[in-house]
């Protein structure tokens, strides 16, 4: 099983509309880390956000929003009035104590393609 | 403000040779990681270090990889023998705090293998 889904694989928008990102996680721990990271076709990982697990707040950052629900175990991530430079592959990631390890690598989901057209 | 830097931008090599990738991370950062990510897909984790040696390695990160900081600043990944199913684009990241903290990554090398 997948720990990070992203059920949208790609998703394709008219600029000025909302669109939401899905991510669904998967952990059995308790104290977890989740991020949103964009890439954009000039390829590198933009860091966007980052909540840990005792978080439940939601977040907004000017057109962007996100939406923690741990009864859900979702993470979802929605731009408001989109505009064609949101273009890019949007990145989910968890991040949890590894089994034996000290360090909270991060596992991402396959990413959602989003397209704002003009 | 500082950034994760990465060199070369790409790299081609054939089968079977040696490749150094190299990173520098973000100066007060102490926890450093490299990822890959094949052409359209996601981005997988390879290894993590910390103090001079490695934290965590993913199955990926067999007998043909390694990792060193062999000075102050530079993190380098070594692939000994490269196939052509390592050609992929490589991330490096660093953090200044383990815990979850955000990790900042470069701007990846892109490795082709002929």
């Amino acid at each position: 099983a997948q720990k990070v889904t992203q059920a949208q694989t790609e998703i394709s928008v008219v600029e000025k509309e909302d669109v939401t990102l899905d991510c669904v996680y998967e952990t059995r721990d308790t104290t977890y880390y989740l991020f949103w990271y964009k890439q954009p076709p000039s390829g590198e990982l933009v860091f966007l956000i980052r909540r840990n697990s005792f978080d439940e707040q939601n977040e907004i950052s000017g057109r962007y929003s996100w939406n923690f629900q741990k009864s859900t175990s979702s993470f979802n991530f929605t731009i408001t009035a989109s505009q064609v430079v949101d273009s890019a592959v949007y990145f989910c990631a968890l991040s949890e104590l590894s089994s034996g390890g000290s360090n909270y690598k991060l596992t991402f989901g396959k990413g959602t393609l989003l397209t704002v057209n003009p | 403000e500082p950034e994760v830097t990465q060199t070369p931008s790409h790299q081609v090599t054939q089968m079977g040779q040696e490749v150094i990738l190299r990173c520098v991370p973000i100066s007060n950062h102490l926890y450093f990681y490299w990822y890959r990510q094949i052409l359209g897909q996601k981005v997988e984790f390879l290894v993590s270090f910390y103090n001079n040696e490695i934290s965590e390695k993913s199955e990926i990160f067999d007998d043909q990889f390694s990792v060193e900081r062999p000075d102050g600043s530079n993190f380098t990944l070594k692939i000994r023998s490269t196939k052509l199913e390592d050609s992929a684009m490589y991330f490096c990241a660093s953090s200044k705090r383990t815990g979850g903290h955000e990790q900042f990554f470069g701007p990846g090398t892109r490795l082709t293998v002929l």
